[in-house]
């Protein structure tokens, strides 16, 4: 069974703040793992993914992750935020060595940036 | 390129009734996937289709719901004798359809918000 939690329903930081929003993750084998973002009234866009190789990852719009084996944690952060960083996250895993191809997500964070 | 998208962007239906929605994927991706979020919530996974067979339909709450892919390209969520209850968005996904151990994205669309009163 995979699994991912996001301990934060909410999250407020100041414009040009550094940003962190945090997911842990539980699979049997080893993870792929992805943010995606929602936006009110729209679809999931994808924003970023680890596979293999750097812990690090960049993505869409100044945002990174930080994939960590031993915390079973991808953080999502950027260094400087935006007003209009403000939406809903989700982090979502798929176990690479399982049959199952959907992703599970997380309960989702919601991200204000204030102005 | 266009994206994946669905219709209707709303449904509203009455309890007891039957609703299909609408799936256009990617073109070219071969994996196409359904999700359900009711509010408040991450989505939650329905039935994953590779071409036009169900590969995994271990989503589906109960025997209401099938989902078709005739062609391996559009696809229908088919949800009989509608209950509140299935309110919710129904979210579509697609990808490039990668196997066991490969990588692929999934790119969502917009989704379908269906209201059952």
């Amino acid at each position: 069974a995979q699994s991912v939690a996001q301990p934060e329903d909410q999250v407020n930081v100041a414009e040009g703040n550094p940003l962190t929003v945090k997911c842990t993750y539980s699979v049997s084998g080893n993870p792929y793992l992805f943010w995606y973002v929602q936006y009110p009234n729209r679809g999931l866009q994808f924003l970023l993914k680890y596979i293999t190789g750097d812990n690090l990852v960049k993505g869409s719009y100044g945002f990174e992750a930080e994939f960590n084996k031993s915390q079973t944690s991808f953080h999502l952060k950027k260094p400087s935020a935006l007003v209009s960083d403000s939406a809903l996250y989700f982090c979502a895993v798929r176990d690479i060595s399982g049959s199952a191809r959907q992703l599970t997500f997380g309960s989702g964070t919601q991200l204000t940036v204030l102005p | 390129g266009a994206g994946v998208s669905q219709t209707p962007s709303n449904k509203v239906t009455e309890k007891g009734k039957y609703v299909e929605l609408r799936c256009d994927p990617i073109s070219g991706h071969t994996a196409l996937y359904w999700y359900r979020q009711s509010l408040g919530q991450g989505p939650e996974f329905l039935i994953y289709f590779q071409g036009t067979g169900a590969a995994d339909d271990s989503g589906l709450p109960n025997d209401r719901f099938f989902a078709v892919r005739p062609e391996g390209s559009v696809s229908t969520l088919k949800i009989q004798r509608t209950e509140r209850g299935d309110s919710a968005v129904y979210l579509c996904a697609s990808s490039s359809g990668g196997g066991l151990g490969v990588p692929d994205t999934q790119y969502f669309g917009p989704g379908t918000r269906l209201t059952v009163l």
